[in-house]
């Protein structure tokens, strides 16, 4: 099973600034990585696919990169409505699917 | 765009068996998707259940293998999950998905908490 790690648990972001969120795999995924949202009471949204492809609807202010084992969700410049839990989930291998165990994204 | 939603109880006893329903808002349920089961405990992470394709194909995760089933029933455009021998651990919020071949998730339902207890 691929363990999917992510770093740190919580970041504390004020509104405006550029938020930098880690995700690394046990072994090698190529580029087979997405990233989702998660709000609060609601579903995860999907943001990220094949590592740096933004889902549809996603703003260009959030962007992805990295391939192998180390991968970086980019928010260029945080609003109100990012604050949020992120999750990175591998796709390379399966089954299992995994995810990491998220980072929340907090108001500074 | 394509919803779905979830259906089933929310409280489920000790070692008996869990079973939900997700209804696809159109016919995608045919198309090359893959149906799955996502869950998270309360305040915690996501776990994959399982997927399965509108022929029925069927993908597990290996630690929850020997209790779950996920079928397809194309002619209601629903998927469905039963895990068996339920016990507290099991207590979360059940999501329903749809996955592309390559294995990434996208829309989701809206969640369903379910409580093991007697």
């Amino acid at each position: 099973e691929i363990v999917m790690t992510q770093s740190p648990a919580t970041l504390s972001v004020s509104p405006g600034e550029r938020a930098t969120l880690s995700c690394r795999a046990s072994q090698s995924i190529n580029s087979n990585l997405a990233w989702y949202q998660q709000k609060p009471g609601q579903a995860p949204r999907l943001l990220i696919f094949g590592a740096s492809t933004r889902a549809t609807g996603i703003p260009a202010r959030f962007s992805g990169s990295g391939s192998g084992t180390e991968f970086t969700l980019t928010i260029s410049s945080l609003q109100s409505e990012d604050f949020a839990v992120y999750y990175c989930q591998q796709y390379n291998k399966w089954p299992p699917l995994t995810f990491g165990g998220g980072t929340k994204v907090e108001i500074k | 765009q394509v919803q779905l939603q979830g259906s089933g109880p929310g409280l489920v006893k000790p070692s008996e068996t869990l079973s939900l329903t997700c209804t696809v808002s159109d016919d995608s349920i045919i198309t090359g998707f893959y149906w799955a089961w996502i869950r998270q405990p309360p305040g915690k992470g996501l776990e994959w259940i399982g997927s399965v394709y509108h022929r029925g194909s069927t993908y597990y995760n290996p630690s929850l293998k020997s209790r779950v089933t996920i079928s397809v029933d194309t002619s209601k455009n629903q998927f469905s999950l039963k895990l068996t021998s339920v016990t507290a651990a099991d207590t979360a919020l059940y999501y329903c998905a749809r996955s592309v071949t390559e294995g990434w998730f996208g829309p989701w339902g809206q969640g369903m908490l379910v409580t093991v207890s007697s």
